[in-house]
């Protein structure tokens, strides 16, 4: 069974500084993907970055990084000159590859406050 | 130019009254899933139809159903919702094709039942 372990409940940060939101997972499956989703309170998970498992590089998109260690099984999303609209739920996800349709596992989430 | 659409964004429903929420997209995706979000809690997946197939997570209860009449619509039925049933409900899609794939979400609709 595939886990994802988010141990940071509420994170603070000074607008326009850099901030690190920690995710570990656990599974066996050596293909899997990882996801970082935002949700602001208004509701809606907006997808903001994916990284395979395969993937040499870390993946990038924009303001947002992956920091993948694949030893460590872990997969920090990195945010860079934080915004006060980043004030959001963060949730690391992660879905293995194999055969059928499998399901998407979300961790508990980070809360994150930027402030001014 | 929304790709994933649900109404209403607030439903309130009284203990034991059936309600449907619907959601739509225009993504063309052959995967649309119904997940169920408790305050402060991760998102939970009910079910999700792969194409015309549906599947049901093991644990979500008889009293949730769903219906996909076709690509781009599907349902979430509550037959008698409870207190519990109070949550934010997220439909989410994906093109699956062999390979790793994405599910965007929509805005969520948000259940009060009284």
């Amino acid at each position: 069974a595939q886990k994802i372990t988010q141990t940071q409940p509420g994170m603070f940060v000074q607008e326009k500084e850099a901030v690190t939101l920690d995710c570990t997972y656990d599974t066996s499956d050596p293909s899997y993907g990882l996801f970082w989703y935002k949700q602001p309170s208004s509701g809606e998970m907006i997808f903001l970055i994916y990284q395979g498992s395969y993937d040499q590089q870390n993946a990038t998109e924009g303001r947002y990084s992956l920091n993948f260690q694949k030893a460590r099984k872990s997969a920090n999303l990195v945010i860079s000159a934080s915004q006060l609209g980043d004030s959001a739920m963060y949730f690391c996800a992660m879905r293995v590859l194999n055969s059928g349709n499998t399901p998407l596992v979300f961790g508990k989430g980070t809360r994150l406050s930027v402030i001014a | 130019d929304a790709m994933v659409i649900q109404n209403p964004r607030y439903q309130v429903t009284q203990f034991g009254k059936p309600v449907t929420l619907s959601c739509s997209q225009t993504l063309n995706h052959n995967v649309m899933y119904w997940y169920q979000q408790k305050s402060s809690q991760a998102p939970k997946l009910l079910f999700h139809y792969y194409d015309k197939d549906f599947n049901n997570e093991a644990d979500t209860p008889d009293n949730f159903q769903s219906r996909r009449p076709n690509t781009s619509f599907c349902f979430l039925d509550i037959r008698s919702p409870g207190l519990g049933d109070a949550a934010m409900y997220l439909c989410a899609t994906s093109r699956v094709s062999g390979g790793m794939e994405t599910q965007y979400f929509g805005p969520g609709t948000r259940l009060l039942v009284l």
